[in-house]
C-alpha cells in the first residue's frame, strides 16, 4: 500500500534553532502534500498545502516566514521551522495526496507520515 | 466558518458496540473520513463516505447523511486495542482535510 515516510521522528533542540522535517511519498507521486500540527489532546490543524513546483498555500494565522515549505519534487516536501521557540513544540504530521487524484477523487484517503515530535528547550 | 462537532470522550466495555457521531458545517464538502489515532502515533485511515448511506469495513462501519450534515462511526465487538482517539474529517476543496476535535474512546474490560 501507499507509504509516506516522515523524518526525523523526534527532535529536541535549543530555542533559536531551525529544524527541517522531510516528508516523502515512497511508492507514489504526490503533487500535493499537506502539513498539519497537533498540540497534546487537540485536533490536527492544517498549516499549509505544499504544491510541487509552486509556492505553498498557508492557512490563516500560519506565518509563512516562520514555517518554510519546499516541494522540490513529486515525492518530497520539507517543512523548516525557523528560529524555533518553545511555543513551536508540537507534533507535526504530513500527508500526501496521489497526483492522479482530482477534486472528485476525494474518496482516496490521504496517507499520513508517522509524524515528528518537536521539542524546543 | 467551518466546524465539526463530535463527543470529547466515550467509554464502553469489551464486546460492546459504540457509535461516535459527527456533525459538520463547512464551506465545500466532498466527503467524510474517519481516522484512528493512538497516543503518540499518526492518524490511521478507517473509513470514507462520499455518498449517503452506510459503509462497512469489518468491525467498523460509517454512515453519512449529507442532507443532515451528519455522520457516525460504529465500532462493533469492541476490543481493548480500540482504545484511541477517533477523528472525523471533512474532505474540502483541493483535498484538504478539516478535522473534528476528536473523541477519546476508552474500552474497559
Amino acid at each position: 500500500g501507499a507509504v509516506v515516510s516522515q523524518h526525523p521522528s523526534r527532535v529536541i533542540c535549543k530555542s533559536g534553532t531551525s529544524v527541517k522535517i522531510e516528508c516523502r511519498s515512497l511508492d507514489f507521486q504526490a503533487t500535493t502534500m499537506f502539513w498539519y500540527r497537533q498540540f497534546p489532546k487537540q485536533s490536527l490543524m492544517l498549516m499549509a498545502t505544499s504544491n510541487e513546483g509552486s509556492k505553498a498555500t498557508y492557512e490563516q494565522g500560519v506565518e509563512k516566514d516562520k514555517f518554510l515549505i519546499n516541494h522540490a519534487s513529486l515525492t518530497l516536501s520539507t517543512l523548516t521551522v525557523t528560529s524555533a521557540h518553545p511555543e513551536d513544540s508540537s507534533f507535526y504530521i504530513c500527508s500526501a495526496r496521489p497526483s492522479w487524484a482530482g477534486q472528485g477523487d476525494s474518496n482516496q484517503p490521504q496517507h499520513f507520515g508517522d509524524g515528528t515530535r518537536l521539542s524546543i528547550l | 466558518g467551518q466546524s465539526l462537532e463530535q463527543p470529547s470522550e466515550v467509554t464502553a466495555v469489551e464486546g460492546a458496540i459504540v457509535q461516535i457521531n459527527c456533525t459538520y458545517q463547512t464551506s465545500g464538502f466532498y466527503g467524510l473520513s474517519w481516522y484512528q489515532q493512538h497516543d503518540g502515533g499518526a492518524p490511521t485511515f478507517l473509513s470514507y463516505n462520499g455518498l449517503d448511506g452506510l459503509e462497512e469495513t469489518g468491525r467498523f462501519s460509517s454512515f453519512l447523511s449529507r442532507s443532515d450534515s451528519y455522520g457516525y462511526l460504529l465500532l462493533q465487538e469492541l476490543q481493548m486495542k480500540d482504545s484511541a482517539s477517533y477523528f472525523c474529517a471533512v474532505h474540502n476543496q483541493g483535498g484538504k482535510l478539516i478535522f473534528g476535535q476528536g473523541t477519546e474512546l476508552s474500552v474497559k474490560p
